[in-house]
């Protein structure tokens, strides 16, 4: 069965160090990648979408890679806040319509 | 801009009740998403509306659920009878549809549903 895998311990890392985000899945061939921000209370945040025929992405602080051969996506924060503090979530999508599936997130908690 | 809007926030009600949550979507996007939320089975789609027709409803867990979307700006979700498991987050969310390009969606901020 379809399966997507992501930490799910919390990620504890000092202020202005690099947080790295691993999203592994099995069964399954996506053609796109998103993550998402959640804060407590709040709904999801798209954060950032990669291609399948794409092996990085950037934008500000934000890095992705996909690696299809390895089945694998990672999520980076370089140079992280306290404020990036949140849940991080990873959604494949096949390209046949517009549906996500959603990994289970992992939290991160970025101390001062 | 407003967001996707959803109410209630918070309802709180006993086994048996009819639950009614309700979604406005972005003005202008096409595709509606229903979500629910809990601990042990993380973030699921429960149904997925594109133009106000239902597209998936394989995610809707049993007939007690049902989803209808009557025009562009408003969708509903409907659980009767509800029961203690149903208690969790529901989100809504919503995409402006560009054919088999992937779109990001944009959640509400939920409705936290607790069945007594």
């Amino acid at each position: 069965s379809q399966k997507i895998e992501q930490n799910s311990e919390a990620l504890n890392i000092q202020e202005g160090k690099t947080a790295t985000l691993t999203c592994n899945y099995t069964n399954y061939s996506p053609a796109y990648l998103q993550w998402y921000r959640q804060d407590p209370g709040r709904g999801p945040v798209f954060l950032l979408l990669i291609r399948e025929n794409e092996k990085e992405k950037r934008k500000e602080r934000l890095k992705v890679t996909f690696d299809t051969t390895l089945k694998q996506s990672l999520f980076h924060i370089t140079a992280s806040q306290p404020a990036d503090s949140a849940t991080y979530l990873c959604a494949l999508e096949d390209g046949a319509g517009n549906m996500l599936t959603f990994g289970g997130g992992t939290r991160l908690m970025v101390k001062p | 801009d407003a967001g996707v809007i959803q109410s209630p926030r918070h309802e709180v009600t006993e086994m048996g009740q009819e639950v009614t949550l309700r979604c406005k979507p972005i003005s202008g996007h096409n595709s509606l998403f229903w979500y629910r939320q809990t601990m042990m089975r993380g973030l699921e789609l429960l149904i997925y509306f594109n133009n106000n027709v239902p597209i998936d409803d394989s995610g809707m867990p049993e007939d007690r659920f049902s989803a209808k979307m009557p025009n562009a700006s408003f969708s509903t979700l409907k659980i009767q009878p509800s029961e203690p498991r149903d208690s969790a987050v529901y989100f809504c969310a919503s995409s402006l549809s560009a054919g088999r390009e992937s779109q990001p969606q944009h959640f509400g901020d939920g409705t936290r549903l607790s069945i007594l």
